[in-house]
């Protein structure tokens, strides 16, 4: 069955820095893949998505993805982080086998925390 | 505004006890889900749904009873209450393809005491 791995459950940074998520995904198929946020709360956003063609994918507030079929890796990025970015993340993608019927696995989440 | 919408949000139940938590959607879409959400699981799927009058078994539906008779509504049901079932509970739904993502509710809060 298709796993998702998020490689980090707590990533603190500081203000206006980089950030790197990581996920991996089990299968080396085509595949579409997702990144939701959930802050503080609240239910789960879909923050981007990964569908076919360029694989540099853009989201909302500044967030982008890669995916790299070679590595089966589905990494989020931003280039400067606000305090505003720290919730959960998470990375799904579609659960494989037969017709998933829109099933979607998740990772465990990674939590952003951004400081001052 | 178009979306998922969960009832209650909140809720306390004592062991033994039954509820039924409410997802209604406005989008039209085909597919519907409810997830459960625990720290460090992710998020787990418990039941599905993928047209009015049908229901299917996720990964952990153990405890728990769905009904999808209305299109636009799916209902998550526990009949007798575990502590166990103490989580946060999220209803989903999608478009046929699924393709484009999942448009989720806000949650219900759930403690079984």
């Amino acid at each position: 069955a298709q796993s998702v791995t998020q490689l980090d459950s707590q990533v603190p940074v500081f203000e206006e820095a980089p950030v790197e998520l990581r996920c991996n995904y089990s299968s080396s198929v085509s595949v579409y893949l997702f990144w939701y946020v959930q802050y503080p709360n609240q239910g789960l956003q879909l923050l981007l998505k990964y569908l076919s063609g360029s694989t540099l994918v853009k989201g909302i507030n500044g967030f982008e993805a890669e995916f790299n079929k070679s590595q089966t890796s589905f990494h989020l990025r931003k280039p400067s982080v606000h305090i505003s970015d720290t919730a959960e993340y998470f990375c799904a993608a579609p659960v494989a086998g037969g017709t998933s019927y829109g099933k979607l696995t998740f990772g465990q989440g990674t939590i952003l925390t951004v400081h001052p | 505004n178009a979306g998922v919408t969960q009832t209650p949000k909140f809720r306390v139940l004592k062991t033994g006890q039954s509820m039924t938590l409410l997802c209604a959607q406005d989008m039209n879409h085909e597919y519907m889900y409810w997830y459960r959400q625990d720290p460090g699981m992710g998020l787990r799927l418990i039941h599905y749904s993928v047209g009015e009058g049908t229901t299917a078994k996720g990964e952990v539906p153990d405890g728990y009873n769905v009904s999808r008779l209305k299109k636009q509504n799916f209902l998550l049901g526990l009949e007798s209450a575990a502590p166990s079932q103490t989580s946060v509970y999220f209803c989903a739904s999608t478009n046929r393809q699924g393709r484009y993502g999942y448009t989720f509710g806000s949650g219900t809060r759930l403690t079984v005491v």
